[in-house]
């Protein structure tokens, strides 16, 4: 099983530009999650979901939109990018809420706006 | 506000060392507490994760404890391997589906 797929690993934007960060899923995993990390700090839950078509904020959901059509896929998109969007963002995954299940992680995408 | 800190920021110790990792948390209220290891340009990897219920997990040379009427965690790992290197970090999960976490311990084990 591939896990947690992000793409890319890498962008530059300029400021004013808007990406879609991509993840994808093969455990057939109902929650979603998008993290971001900024250097020496914690991660910080920007949008997740609970299941296909049901998303909500997390602590810093602003300048980000995200959707979930699919079990699969969970996108996240910066609309006019701006420099403090500079991070390392983190899709991640769990199977259901309840007990605690461990959240499964992608390998980041490295995201600089200059 | 919902705050997650870990003590010490970096730790070096020699290999075949026991070594203990400090987690504390604001808000008691969690859901569950959860140890990540990260490595270098890689993302998180679940460790342990302690249910509110429990006092603590255990898995192979890791022990992580729960005390949340004190707020805190502890991740113990025994007789450190240079394997062991890599970045630790705590999270704290609510009932409204958040997650906090901290920002990690360094931790270099020297052969």
């Amino acid at each position: 099983n591939a896990g947690v797929t992000q793409t890319p690993k890498f962008r530059i934007l300029k400021i004013g530009q808007s990406m879609t960060l991509q993840c994808t899923q093969d455990m057939n995993h109902n929650y979603m999650y998008w993290y971001r990390q900024d250097p020496g700090m914690g991660l910080k839950l920007i949008y997740y979901s609970v299941g296909a078509g049901i998303t909500d904020k997390g602590e810093v959901p602003n300048g980000y939109n995200v959707s979930r059509s699919t079990t699969e896929d969970f996108p996240l998109r910066l609309e006019l990018a701006a420099p403090s969007q500079t991070s390392v963002y983190f899709c991640a995954s769990s199977y259901y809420r309840q007990g605690g299940q461990p959240q499964h992680f992608g390998d980041g995408t490295r995201l600089s706006i200059l | 506000k919902q705050e997650v800190t870990q003590i010490p920021a970096a730790l070096s110790v020699p290999e075949g060392e026991n070594l203990v990792l400090n987690c504390s948390f604001t808000d008691s209220a969690i859901y569950n507490l959860q140890w990540f290891r990260q490595d270098p340009g890689k993302g998180l990897t679940s460790l342990l994760l302690i249910q509110s219920s429990q006092r603590e997990q255990t898995s192979g040379r890791l022990n992580a404890s729960l005390d949340k009427s004190s707020g805190r965690s502890t991740l113990y790992i025994a007789a450190s391997q240079p394997g062991d290197s890599a970045t630790y970090l705590c999270a704290a999960a609510y009932n409204n589906n958040d997650m906090r976490f901290g920002a990690g311990t360094r931790l270099t084990v020297k052969p």
